[in-house]
């Protein structure tokens, strides 16, 4: 799987956008882009995923760039429940369906 | 539905102690994984099951040994603990096949082990 880089951490205002980026500047044609967040001291949480275009559910938006070197996980509205550290991870549709996690950004929401 | 559950929570295991961490899934799925999280770092796989009966050595496999008998349930185990697997160990679990793309992993609550 590509392997990724993302800031180590940020802060965002609550009630304002959070836009978190990835670089996966060698990802595969075949290649996804997944994101999880943690929540302290819980188990990851699925986000959301891409393969080329942007995308859209009720937690996030993700947006690819055309030549899917890299993205951004946009929060659209942050609230002090966001905290958290959110990994962004390339991998492939193959049998095993592993994860590999990297450091991950961390995102602390203020009030 | 209660998605992933772990037992136990916690636990203090001297060196050399042996114990069992127990995961169940309640949505019939055929991957589970085992995971274990250090301090300040991502989550590196242990070890991981395609289906009921078979096991699979992920990046971190030393020190543990994992059992999948039921479909729902996969066990992993430390026969002689070490301060070295003080950690937090996750559980996930996640459909298989067929893989139009990658599917999503469900993860446990996590159990807090330490071993003095």
């Amino acid at each position: 799987d590509a392997k990724t880089t993302q800031p180590p951490s940020m802060d965002c205002a609550e009630g304002r956008a959070a836009n978190l980026p990835c670089n996966h500047s060698t990802i595969s044609g075949n290649e996804y882009v997944y994101w999880y967040r943690q929540i302290h001291s819980q188990g990851p949480q699925y986000i959301i995923h891409g393969l080329k275009n942007n995308e859209t559910n009720e937690m996030a938006s993700l947006i690819i760039t055309e030549d899917r070197k890299s993205s951004t996980l946009i929060l659209p509205h942050a609230t002090l429940r966001d905290t958290a550290v959110y990994y962004c991870i390339v991998r492939v549709a193959a049998a095993g369906n592993k994860l590999t996690f990297g450091g991950g950004t961390r995102v602390l929401v203020k009030p | 539905n209660a998605g992933v559950t772990q037992t136990p929570k916690f636990r203090v295991l001297k060196t050399g102690q042996s114990m069992t961490l127990l995961c169940a899934q309640d949505m019939n799925h055929e991957y589970m994984y085992w995971y274990r999280q250090d301090p300040g770092m991502g989550l590196r796989l242990i070890h991981y099951s395609v289906g009921e009966g078979t096991t699979a050595k992920g990046e971190v496999p030393d020190g543990y040994n994992v059992s999948r008998l039921k479909k729902q349930n996969f066990l992993l185990g430390l026969e002689s603990a070490a301060p070295s697997q003080t950690s937090v160990y996750f559980c996930a679990s996640s459909y298989g096949p067929p893989f139009l793309a990658p599917r999503e992993q469900y993860f446990g609550p996590g159990t807090r082990l330490t071993v003095t």
